[in-house]
């Protein structure tokens, strides 16, 4: 069971907008940076979301995240049918001394 | 453009120990501003934090590990392995290399990511 805790599955329709949660607690998510990722299928993650906020190059601006407190907040908007993956957050825990990933969410565009 | 590149054995037997190399192509390893990460991945699984290392050499270990973990770094080489002890059958997972960039202008990100490498542990 993951420190950061994630929904196992969302979905959505074609051009609507979907949340993914990741909840931690003080040690982790509130005081330090989320960084969110994308898997596809037999692929390697791909960055989205650093430093909580930000898109690298290349990332359009339908992907976007944000924190509050312990929990941080990956949205995808105009969903596409190449947008289904697996979706994880990521961040360093200050008790733990040691970095984090959730549990992973599916994304199924419906 | 930054590339990493794992290699190694790709089947270990239980007890033995694991090794992989991640190349680093494209960019200098000698930055302040980067770390350089293992993660791995079991069939059908999540990620799992590995560790990291420092272009100077010291280290973070994911403590569930620790004790039979080593990373090490040659930049000499541009390159950075992994030594993963007294394996099991739960070591057995696409292991991924990957760039950690930290700070404000990196937002502790891994941002750059090899295409993994599957190991399995098996008899």
């Amino acid at each position: 069971q993951s420190v950061l805790t994630q929904p196992p599955s969302v979905s959505a329709a074609p051009g609507q907008k979907v949340t993914i949660s990741c909840s931690g607690s003080n040690s982790n998510i509130r005081d330090n940076y989320v960084s969110w990722y994308q898997q596809l299928p037999g692929t390697a993650p791909k960055l989205l979301i650093y430093g909580t906020d930000k898109r690298p190059s290349g990332i359009p601006d339908r992907f976007s995240g944000s924190k509050s407190g312990t929990s941080a907040t990956l949205a995808i908007t105009g969903l596409q049918t190449g947008d289904e993956a697996d979706y994880y957050c990521g961040t360093w825990d200050n008790s733990l001394h040691t970095g984090l990933f959730g549990g992973g969410t599916k994304l199924t565009v419906l | 453009q930054l590339q990493l590149q794992e290699s190694g054995p790709g089947l270990v037997k239980p007890s033995e120990t694991l090794s992989l190399t991640c190349s680093v192509s494209g960019g200098s390893m000698r930055s302040s501003i980067y770390y350089w990460g293992w993660i791995r991945q079991p069939p059908g699984k999540g990620l799992e934090w590995i560790g990291n290392i420092y272009y100077s050499g010291s280290t973070y270990y994911n403590p569930s590990l620790n004790s039979r973990l080593t990373l090490s770094v040659d930049t000499s080489k541009s390159h950075f392995s992994l030594r993963l002890s007294s394996v099991t059958a739960a070591d057995t997972a696409v292991y991924y290399c990957a760039r950690l960039s930290v700070g404000s202008t990196g937002g502790d990100a891994f941002d750059v990511w090899g295409q993994g490498t599957v190991v399995t542990v098996s008899s």
